[in-house]
C-alpha cells in the first residue's frame, strides 16, 4: 500500500537561510510525486511534480525537489527562505496505478525575520 | 480567468441540517474531487468523479453524498448522518485521472456546526 510521510510537522528557519521540507513515501510501483503549497484559509497550488522524469524538479518560487528512489525520499528544498514562504506544505504520490492522491500530513514552514 | 470556484467560503450548520457546497469548475477538466481537512492531517478523499453521471467514494464517504450532473459542476451535501462535520472542504478537478496529473484547487469551504 502507498504512503506518504512528511518527517517534521513544523520547520522554522530565518529569513535567507535554506529551507529543507522532508518527504519519504513508499509505493510498490514507480510513483508520481508532488509537492502542494497552503497560504492560510486558502485552497491548495502545485509546486512541483515527478513523473519518471528527471529526479531533479524545479518548481516555482525557486523550490526544488529530488526524487530518489534508493532512499524512496522527495525532499522539497529552497537556498534562501522569503517570508512570503511561510506557509503549509503537503507532499503527495498517486496510489496505485490510477489517479488518487494520498496526502502527507503537512509541514508547517515558519520563518523568522 | 479559468479556475475552481467554491461556494460560500464559511457556512454555518445547525445539527440535524442537511448542507450543499458548491464547487464548479471552467476549466473542462473531466475528474472532479472533494476533500476533507482536519488540522494536523492531510487531506482525505470523500468523493471523486471521473465523468458526467459517475461518482465513486473515496476514503471517508460515510455521511455525505454528491452528483454530478454537469461537467463543470460537482456539488457535495453534508447530511445529518455525518456526525463530525466541521472542518475546511476543499474542491478539486483534473484533466483526466491519470497519476501524474495535477489536481487545481478551490478556495475551500469552511464549515462549521453550532
Amino acid at each position: 500500500a502507498q504512503s506518504v510521510t512528511q518527517l517534521d510537522s513544523h520547520v522554522s528557519v530565518s529569513e535567507g537561510t535554506p529551507v529543507l521540507l522532508r518527504c519519504n513515501y513508499s509505493s510498490s510501483y514507480s510513483p508520481s510525486l508532488f509537492w502542494y503549497v497552503q497560504h492560510p484559509n486558502k485552497g491548495l497550488q502545485l509546486l512541483l511534480k515527478y513523473t519518471s522524469a528527471a529526479t531533479l524538479v524545479k518548481g516555482i518560487n525557486g523550490f526544488e525537489a529530488e526524487f530518489k528512489k534508493s532512499e524512496t525520499s522527495f525532499h522539497l528544498t529552497k537556498p534562501s527562505a522569503h517570508m512570503s514562504d511561510a506557509a503549509e506544505y503537503f507532499c503527495v504520490v498517486t496510489r496505485d496505478s490510477n489517479y488518487q492522491l494520498i496526502w502527507g500530513a503537512g509541514t508547517k514552514l515558519i520563518i523568522k525575520p | 480567468d479559468g479556475g475552481i470556484t467554491q461556494s460560500p467560503k464559511y457556512l454555518f450548520r445547525k445539527e440535524g441540517q442537511n448542507v450543499t457546497l458548491s464547487c464548479e469548475q471552467n476549466l473542462n477538466h473531466d475528474a472532479m474531487y472533494w476533500y476533507r481537512q482536519d488540522p494536523g492531517q492531510g487531506l482525505r478523499l470523500i468523493y471523486y468523479s471521473q465523468i458526467v453521471n459517475d461518482f465513486q467514494k473515496g476514503d471517508i464517504a460515510e455521511g455525505y453524498s454528491v452528483s454530478r450532473e454537469k461537467k463543470e459542476s460537482f456539488p457535495l451535501t453534508v447530511t445529518s448522518a455525518q456526525k463530525n462535520p466541521t472542518a475546511f472542504y476543499l474542491c478539486a478537478s483534473s484533466l483526466k485521472g491519470s497519476g501524474g496529473t495535477e489536481a487545481f484547487f478551490g478556495q475551500g469551504t469552511r464549515l462549521t456546526v453550532v
